[in-house]
């Protein structure tokens, strides 16, 4: 069935450090594939997102591609900041109609001075 | 973009009171919407597909005589937690996918505490 993992946190870095988390997902055809990111006490957010095999979504730095030959949609950014201290949520949209998201179990970041 | 409404963004009731959430689609039509629950430090997990104009389906383990969904028009869904107890308290959220399945869009979230 349908599913996403995700790399299991939490992730401790400093800043200006390099972060990558890992996403993987099961679904069949093409689903668009998003990232969200919650800040404490907050609701979520869209990140960025991608709906075709090979597009890379970007937003604040972050960027992933929607590798459809690995099922990855790894997040990356290349110098993360104190800010950045939130949780992320790999998720994607199942290519049908109306339909539900299928979120990750969600990664916690920390980054530290 | 579409907006998804939800409101309140909080509320604090009495053990044994019943507390109505409600979850708008701001420019679009969503015939189905989606009700999540989030436990402190976890992931969503969906709760309820709520579909306009006939019974919500409810996910396993999930009491639907407990968190009761009522999707009466194509742009409202409400989520009625009744006889609320301390153990209801958690993040509800809500969320509506466009009609071509490239989008989902998420409320604000309500939080809920139950004394």
């Amino acid at each position: 069935g349908n599913s996403v993992t995700q790399m299991e946190g939490p992730v401790t870095l400093s800043e200006e450090a390099f972060l990558t988390i890992n996403c993987t997902y099961t679904a069949t055809g093409y689903p668009s594939l998003f990232w969200y990111v919650q800040y404490p006490g907050e609701g979520l957010q869209l990140l960025l997102k991608a709906t075709k095999a090979d597009d890379k979504g970007s937003n604040k730095g972050f960027e992933a591609t929607y590798r459809k030959e690995t099922t990855s949609f790894h997040l990356e950014k290349g110098s993360v900041q104190v800010s950045d201290s939130a949780v992320y949520f790999c998720a994607f949209l199942p290519e049908t109609s109306y339909d539900k998201v299928i979120f990750g179990p969600g990664t916690s970041l920390s980054v530290i001075p | 973009g579409a907006v998804v409404s939800q409101h309140p963004s909080w509320v604090i009731c009495k053990s044994g009171t019943s507390v109505k959430i409600e979850c708008r689609s701001l420019d679009f039509q969503a015939t189905t919407m989606f009700w999540y629950r989030q436990f402190p430090k976890q992931s969503l997990m969906l709760m309820a597909t709520s579909n306009e104009g006939s019974k919500a389906t409810y996910e396993q383990g999930v009491e639907k005589d407990k968190f009761l969904i009522n999707h009466a028009s194509l742009t409202l869904s409400t989520l009625t937690v009744t006889s609320a107890h301390p153990e209801d308290s958690s993040f509800y959220i809500c969320s509506a996918s466009d009609p071509l399945g490239t989008e989902a869009f998420f409320g604000q979230g309500t939080r809920l505490t139950v004394v």
